[in-house]
């Protein structure tokens, strides 16, 4: 069975300053996805940013960057320079590739709010 | 732009009714969608997979007589919400991945927001 963990149930970042946003992860797989998502108050998810289990490299999508430590299962999510308009929820998920259903798997959720 | 569509965005109605909502993919043709539950500062709860001419899978504890699942062409996946109670409202909303390698996202609708009087 796959786990996600967002210990943040929320967070406070003042415009303009870097947030990190915590993920941790338990999985038997050896072969899954990390994606992080974004869910303004009207409800869209909207896709942020991806990290594969095999990729060796940190991904990064603009202002958003992942910290993956795979030895520590964890998936940090990085917005760099908070903009009010990032206030939002924020979710960490998972899908095995060994999954055929590609269901993701997701935490509980970190609310971030961005202080003018 | 969109690449799902899910409609309605919202739905008011009384104790006893039917609701459907319809989730198309709009750019490719998904053999599977997500259906998903929120509740108020929630995270996502996965009800069931939508699988495309055959049965939906549920999750466990998901009635499926209550929630049903029509997942009749490769664009479209529909729920039905029967004879809706007022702890059926909730926040549903519908997902599907794109076939193209394991690093697409599943793409999400604008989900509905279902209130039942």
């Amino acid at each position: 069975a796959q786990k996600i963990t967002q210990t943040q149930p929320g967070m406070f970042v003042q415009e303009k300053e870097a947030v990190t946003l915590d993920c941790t992860y338990d999985t038997s797989d050896q072969s899954y996805g990390l994606f992080w998502y974004k869910q303004p108050s009207s409800g869209e998810m909207i896709f942020l940013i991806y990290q594969g289990s095999y990729d060796e490299q940190n991904a990064t999508e603009g202002r958003y960057s992942l910290n993956f430590q795979k030895a520590r299962k964890s998936a940090n999510l990085v917005i760099s320079a908070s903009q009010l308009g990032d206030s939002a929820m924020y979710f960490c998920a998972m899908r095995s590739f060994n999954n055929a259903g590609n269901m993701l798997t997701f935490g509980g959720g970190t609310r971030l709010m961005v202080k003018p | 732009g969109a690449v799902v569509s899910q409609h309605p965005s919202w739905v008011i109605c009384k104790s006893g009714t039917s609701v459907k909502i319809e989730c198309r993919s709009l750019d490719f043709q998904a053999t599977t969608m997500f259906w998903y539950r929120q509740f108020p500062k929630q995270s996502l709860m996965l009800m069931a997979t939508s699988n495309e001419g055959s049965k939906a899978t549920y999750e466990q504890g998901v009635e499926k007589d209550k929630f049903l699942i029509n997942h009749a062409s490769l664009t479209l996946s529909t729920l039905t919400v029967t004879s809706a109670h007022p702890e059926d409202s909730s926040f549903y909303i519908c997902s599907a991945k794109s076939p193209q390698g394991n690093n697409q996202p599943q793409h999400f609708g604008d989900g509905t927001r279902l209130s039942i009087l």
